[in-house]
């Protein structure tokens, strides 16, 4: 079965540091991974997405992943942070794009002065 | 990308009554939309998939009667939360894909709020 496992609950970083947040799943195949961003009782913005091809994807607002499938990981990054990327990120899974996909628990981001 | 909208963005209703959330795609044709619940700081969860001019998949644990889907065009599905509780209050999100689009679009969310 498919699963996703972000193993940070909650993360806090200062303002213009770096930030990287984690992702593994498990999967028979090589899947369709995607990065949501979700502000407080608003609806998902897609960040990013991995299909095939080049390993390190870039998304909007700064974001990078990187797909190692030997680690079975989708880490999202970005270089610096600003305080409007405070919000909730959910790292998904799926077959294809088509599909319904897998979520993980999701990462709360805070950002502080 | 796409555009899939979604109404109300926010609703209450009392309990007993049901009420009815819209998911459109405004560009695309959508032969296949996805109905997901997001509890109080919890993931998503899929509750069903809906193919258009097909009946809905429910998955496991999701009763069929109280969330009823309905796929009749290939631009609109409804879900359709009948006799509501409290316990149905949560946020509910679509998402939908079709033709040759490569991947799922969603909708903004529909805040329930059960009084």
């Amino acid at each position: 079965a498919q699963s996703v496992t972000q193993p940070d609950i909650h993360i806090t970083v200062s303002e213009g540091a770096s930030l990287e947040l984690r992702c593994n799943y498990s999967y028979g195949a090589t899947p369709y991974l995607f990065w949501y961003v979700q502000s407080p009782g608003q609806g998902l913005q897609l960040l990013l997405k991995y299909f095939s091809g080049d390993t390190l994807v870039q998304g909007i607002k700064g974001f990078e992943a990187e797909f190692k499938r030997s680690q079975s990981s989708f880490n999202l990054r970005k270089p610096s942070v600003h305080w409007s990327d405070a919000a909730e990120y959910f790292c998904a899974v799926g077959p294809s794009g088509n599909t319904p996909l897998v979520f993980g628990k999701g990462t709360r981001l805070s950002v502080i002065a | 990308g796409a555009v899939v909208s979604q109404h109300p963005s926010r609703v209450i209703c009392k309990s007993g009554t049901s009420v009815k959330i819209e998911c459109r795609s405004l560009d695309f044709q959508a032969t296949t939309m996805f109905w997901y619940r997001q509890f109080p700081k919890k993931s998503l969860m899929l509750m069903a998939t809906s193919n258009e001019g097909s009946k809905a998949t429910y998955e496991q644990g999701v009763e069929k009667d109280k969330f009823l889907i309905n796929h009749a065009s290939l631009t609109l599905s409804t879900l359709t939360v009948t006799s509501a509780h409290p316990e149905d209050s949560s946020f509910y999100i679509c998402s939908a894909s079709g033709g040759t689009i490569g991947e799922a679009f969603f909708g903004q969310g529909t805040r329930l709020t059960v009084v």
